[in-house]
């Protein structure tokens, strides 16, 4: 596997239902994203990790729980969601190796229905 | 309030032809603008980008053009085939020694015509 890869890429859930997004990067990135991709609205930053501590929270409601347990693994994990959150999660990573680095490189998304 | 708008939603270009978007942001505080370019079922993927301390930045057939007192930049496909229909997206950021945030414009669908 190279890149950024993303499992499932497709989940339909019930409102009541728990589920996990996983996320892993191969690149040696230090520092992973997750991104909400809606129709027609910009792509939404939901949180950021560096070295595998959070450092941004895009004021997003506490039914999405993130956890890093490591530089390459990034989970989303998904409780009491409501239909509005039907979307294209997306996972990215990038080096954090100071100024001048910024690509970004993300994963395929995974397809959200909620049900 | 959307700090970086994008236009238009949609583009059809026939083949050969140059395809034109858009985006102007409000935050005099960004220094750098990437173009991601998404086809159906992919995440996006930088194409390419530039820094305000240059007016325009050419990469094979794509090109930003950047105007600093207008606020504004865009991306030129020179040529567009085909293959280049999907969706662009710009951004912006601010340099932040590794933790940037992205700021995304709302996409523009292309379509290149045979």
């Amino acid at each position: 596997e190279t890149g950024v890869t993303q499992t499932p890429r497709h989940l339909v859930m019930g409102m009541t239902n728990k589920k996990s997004l996983k996320c892993e990067q191969h690149l040696g990135h230090n520092a992973m994203y997750w991104y909400k991709q809606s129709a027609k609205k910009p792509l939404e930053l939901m949180f950021v990790y560096n070295f595998k501590e959070q450092t941004e929270n895009n004021s997003v409601p506490s039914r999405f729980s993130p956890e890093c347990p490591n530089s390459s693994h990034l989970f989303l994990h998904l409780h009491t969601l409501q239909p509005e959150d039907s979307a294209l999660y997306l996972c990215a990573s990038s080096p954090k190796s100071g100024l001048g680095t910024y690509e970004q490189y993300f994963g395929p998304g995974t397809r959200l229905t909620v049900t | 309030q959307q700090q970086v708008k994008q236009s238009p939603q949609s583009l059809i270009v026939q083949k050969g032809g140059i395809s034109i978007i858009n985006c102007a942001y409000e935050n005099t505080a960004f220094d750098y603008f990437p173009w991601y370019q998404q086809f159906p079922g992919k995440g996006p993927a930088l194409l390419i980008a530039i820094r305000p301390d240059v007016s325009e930045k050419k990469e094979g057939r794509f090109t930003i053009s950047f105007n600093k007192s207008a606020k504004q930049f865009s991306l030129h496909i020179m040529d567009s085939q085909p293959g280049d229909s999907a969706t662009y997206f710009c951004a912006a950021s601010v340099s932040n020694f590794g933790n940037e945030k992205l700021t995304f414009g709302t996409g523009t669908r292309l379509t290149i015509i045979p």
